[in-house]
């Protein structure tokens, strides 16, 4: 099947840096997205992101599907930012089955 | 809207039991989905609803897991009977597809299942 790596796999900031996740995927997808779990459990949806690129406040994203990676930009951190970052991709032959990175977990520290 | 809501927020249950799990996706929303998360596994797909049908329920783990949803404003997992390695947090999630793309991707706050 498909695989998902995400990088780094943790990741410790100071408050007010900038930082950049990556999730490289090994086929084809026509869905990408990207999520947020907080420390406290809470999954948030950030991002669906098959290609191109988004913005959302401090955060912004970037697939090139045929380079086959994803890009997640987090500008001037804040410690609310903490959590585990997944990137999660669908395959072409299956809309709705998604696969899972294991996730970067992200520290920032004040 | 009160966002996706799941009950129990935590649930115990003795090896044998059975275990239903609930959720209540955004009004609205045509497409549910269930998930579990484990240290060990990490987040993995169990099955999705379309239009309150089941669509793929190729990731739900063996016979003893089914899920329902009889209607749009509700759906059920059910394990019976549990077993201690069906200790996981289970999330529920709902979304709307459109031409453009998927909207409003939503997760519940999840149900901690713990079988002793």
């Amino acid at each position: 099947g498909i695989q998902v790596e995400q990088s780094p796999p943790d990741l410790i900031l100071q408050e007010g840096a900038n930082s950049t996740l990556r999730c490289n995927f090994s086929d084809s997808v026509n869905n990408l997205q990207w999520f947020h779990q907080n420390p406290w459990g809470q999954l948030i949806n950030l991002f669906y992101i098959p290609s191109g690129t988004k913005q959302n406040g401090r955060l912004s994203a970037t697939t090139v599907a045929t380079e086959r990676y994803s890009l997640l930009y987090i500008s001037s951190s804040q410690t609310t930012d903490s959590g585990v970052y997944f990137c999660a991709v669908k395959y072409n032959t299956n809309a709705g089955k998604s696969t899972f990175g294991d996730g970067t977990t992200l520290t920032v520290k004040p | 809207d009160a966002g996706v809501i799941q009950s129990p927020r935590h649930e115990v249950t003795e090896m044998g039991q059975e275990v239903t799990l609930r959720c209540k996706p955004i009004s609205g929303h045509d497409y549910l989905f269930w998930y579990r998360q484990t240290m060990m596994r990490g987040l993995e797909l169990l099955i999705y609803f379309n239009n309150n049908v089941p669509i793929d329920d190729s990731g739900m783990p063996e016979d003893r897991f089914s899920a329902k949803m009889p209607n749009a404003s509700f759906s059920t997992l059910k394990i019976q009977p549990s077993e201690p390695r069906d200790s996981a947090v289970y999330f529920c999630a709902s979304s709307l597809v459109s031409m453009g793309g998927e909207y409003g991707y939503t997760f519940g706050s999840g149900t901690r299942l713990t079988v002793v």
